[in-house]
């Protein structure tokens, strides 16, 4: 199949729990750090997006993250669903061009 | 339209064939970007366009690929002479402007065999 040799990295939460999601970013220059949320055999969809100036942004059951001492990103998700099973990634945005990062597999137990 | 459209879903070419993908980008979007996926993994950027011209080139392997977005036409990405390595998941993605929220498509899976 096409995941063959491919691990990601994978958090198994239960239904209800809160997840965390990590992120390593590169670019000192980035000027918005975006997280992604790909289920399987679609597109990566926008889930919530901040901008190098800030620290925090909360949605909608998300909050993000940024860290720019470490250069370091976060996704925490409260109260986890089973729609939220998917792969996630983090991206930032230099040059108006993103830049992914690797995939973080959530799997949801119910 | 209100999605970014991709076509066709799936592709199957022979080594050495010509691939050719078409995405057509949300009405009034005027940046369009092509990504490539390889097994679920990282997203490596291709190209952007603005509007009809190209914004940043800089990913594009360009002995083989080449792309275009012409105005009142899909957009397209072609990939002559395929490889086996060029097997893939391409998407595309279009955005207002130079705004970090970029709409992705569904993908066109290209399988070189």
């Amino acid at each position: 199949g096409e995941s063959v040799g491919l691990h990601l990295p994978t958090l198994s939460v239960q239904e209800g729990d809160n997840s965390i999601i990590n992120c390593a970013y590169s670019n000192s220059a980035s000027d918005y750090f975006i997280w992604y949320k790909q289920e399987s055999g679609k597109g990566p969809q926008f889930i919530i997006d901040i901008r190098s100036n800030m620290d925090k942004r909360q949605g909608q059951r998300v909050t993000v993250l940024l860290n720019k001492t470490v250069k370091h990103l976060s996704l925490q998700i409260a109260a986890t669903q089973p729609g939220d099973s998917a792969v996630y990634f983090c991206a930032e945005r230099g040059n108006n061009r993103l830049a992914f990062g690797k995939g973080n597999q959530v799997v949801v137990i119910p | 339209g209100e999605e970014v459209a991709q076509t066709p879903k799936h592709l199957v070419r022979g080594e050495g064939q010509k691939a050719k993908l078409y995405c057509a980008p949300i009405k009034g979007h005027s940046y369009v970007f092509w990504y490539q996926q390889v097994l679920k993994n990282e997203f490596k950027f291709l190209i952007s366009f603005q509007n009809e011209n190209v914004f940043d080139e800089t990913g594009m392997p360009k002995e083989r690929f080449s792309a275009k977005c012409l105005p009142n036409s899909p957009c397209s990405l072609e990939i002559q002479a395929t490889k086996l390595e060029d097997s893939a998941v391409y998407f595309c993605a279009s955005s207002l402007g130079q705004i970090p929220e970029a709409f992705f498509g569904q993908g066109t899976r290209l399988t070189v065999v």
